[in-house]
Order: C-alpha cells, then structure tokens, then sequence
C-alpha cells in the first residue's frame, strides 16, 4: 500500500503571504506510459466535504483561483497558494490514485 | 448538475450491521467508478472502498476487508455499502465520492457525509 505524508500538520501564514503544503509518498506516483503523476489535492472547510483542487498533480480544476499551484513529481509534491486569502482556511489533503487511492494525513492551514 | 445523497447512517452497537445508500443524480452510475471515504470525528479522509462502472470489480481497504460489501443498483442509480460486523473505530463521517473518469483517476464529486456511530 502506498502511504501518503503531509508536512507540516499545521500551518498559521499572514494574509496575502505565500503557503507552501508538501506531500510526499512511499513509492512513485509517476506512470511511464502517460508521464503522469497520480496526485491530487483537496480542500476540506469546516462541515464541508472536501473539494477537488489539483490533479495530475500540477492541473488546476475548473473554477479553482489560479492562486493554487500544484508541483512535484515521483514522489515529491508541493501545493502552493501563492496570496493567502481569508477563504482559503481549511484542511489540504493530498490523495494518490496510482494504486487504488489513500490520502495524506491533512495539514490545517490558519491565518496568522 | 451532479448530486450525491447519502442515507442509512446512524447509532448501531458493536458487532452490528448497517446499510448506507448513495443516490446519485445528474449523472449516470454505471458510467463511473463509485468510492466511499470516510472521516472519523475530528480526523483525516481515510479511503474505504470502490467499485468499477459495470459492478465488476471491487476493492476495499484492509481494515474493512470481509466486513464491508460494496455494489450498485444501476437501476435506481444508487450506491451501497453494506457493514457488517462493525466496531468503534468504523465510528465516521462516510462520504460517497465519484471518480472523475475510469480507473486510477481522482475524486470529482463528493456526497455531504452520513454519520456512523458504533457503540453500546
């Protein structure tokens, strides 16, 4: 199974400042056949269901602010928000979909 | 517009059963592969089960292997996870989530969650 890592847990940035989310996997999320990384990211707000951000680890969903940027490759993977605004606090996860799904363990991102 | 309902969750003892239901609407069933994912109180996504398009396929994490039994109603184009034998730590949040397309793809759609509650 592929085990997924977060870093940090918790994360408190000033408004309008840059923050930076790592995810970093056990094995490989990079397919040779496509060259494309198995990787998303989701973000949960209180009493919410969690919603899609990034996949293949660096394509922005429709609708999402171009503010969120996803990198990384193999099996080191970066969310940025590159202008923290105030409707950005939540919880960020990081999901692979290489080898059935798991998810990282969730960072909380809070304003300083 | 795609919507996921899900139903069926609530207060059940150690050792019991319960039946959550997904209903889908704004989308065909059988066009996609189906996940559940779940959340216990206060804590992270924790991926459980899917089932490919045509029902064929199926996969469940390890801690609900032999317990849980995922399948679909193309019919009424709703989504089931039967739970057996269930104990404390299944207490969560369980969503019913669609993948984007096919296998191997990430989660587009996302139900608002029934809580299971396992206790005496």
């Amino acid at each position: 199974d592929i085990v997924m890592t977060q870093s940090p847990d918790s994360l408190a940035v000033s408004l309008g400042e840059r923050a930076t989310i790592n995810c970093k996997s056990s094995q490989s999320l990079l397919y040779s056949s496509n060259n494309k990384n198995y990787l998303a990211w989701y973000q949960q707000k209180p009493g919410q269901p969690p919603k899609v951000l990034i996949y293949w680890a660096s394509t922005r969903e429709s609708g999402v602010p171009d503010r969120f940027s996803g990198s990384g490759s193999g099996t080191d993977f970066t969310l940025t928000i590159s202008s923290l605004q105030a409707e950005d606090v939540a919880v960020y996860y990081c999901q692979q979909y290489y080898s059935t799904s798991s998810f990282g363990q969730g960072t909380k991102l809070e304003i300083k | 517009e795609v919507q996921l309902v899900e139903s069926g969750g609530g207060l059940v003892q150690p050792g019991g059963s319960l039946r959550l239901s997904c209903a889908a609407s704004g989308f065909t069933l059988s066009s996609y592969w189906m996940h559940w994912v779940r959340q216990p109180p206060g804590k992270g996504l924790v991926w459980v089960s899917r089932i490919n398009s045509d029902g064929s396929n199926t996969k469940y994490a390890d801690s609900v292997e032999g317990r849980f039994t995922i399948s679909t109603d193309n019919a009424k184009n709703t989504l089931f996870l039967q739970m057996n034998s269930l104990r404390a730590e299944d207490t969560a949040v369980y969503y019913c989530a669609r993948g984007s397309y096919g296998s191997n793809s990430w989660i587009d759609s996302w139900g608002q969650g029934t809580l299971v509650t396992v206790s005496s």
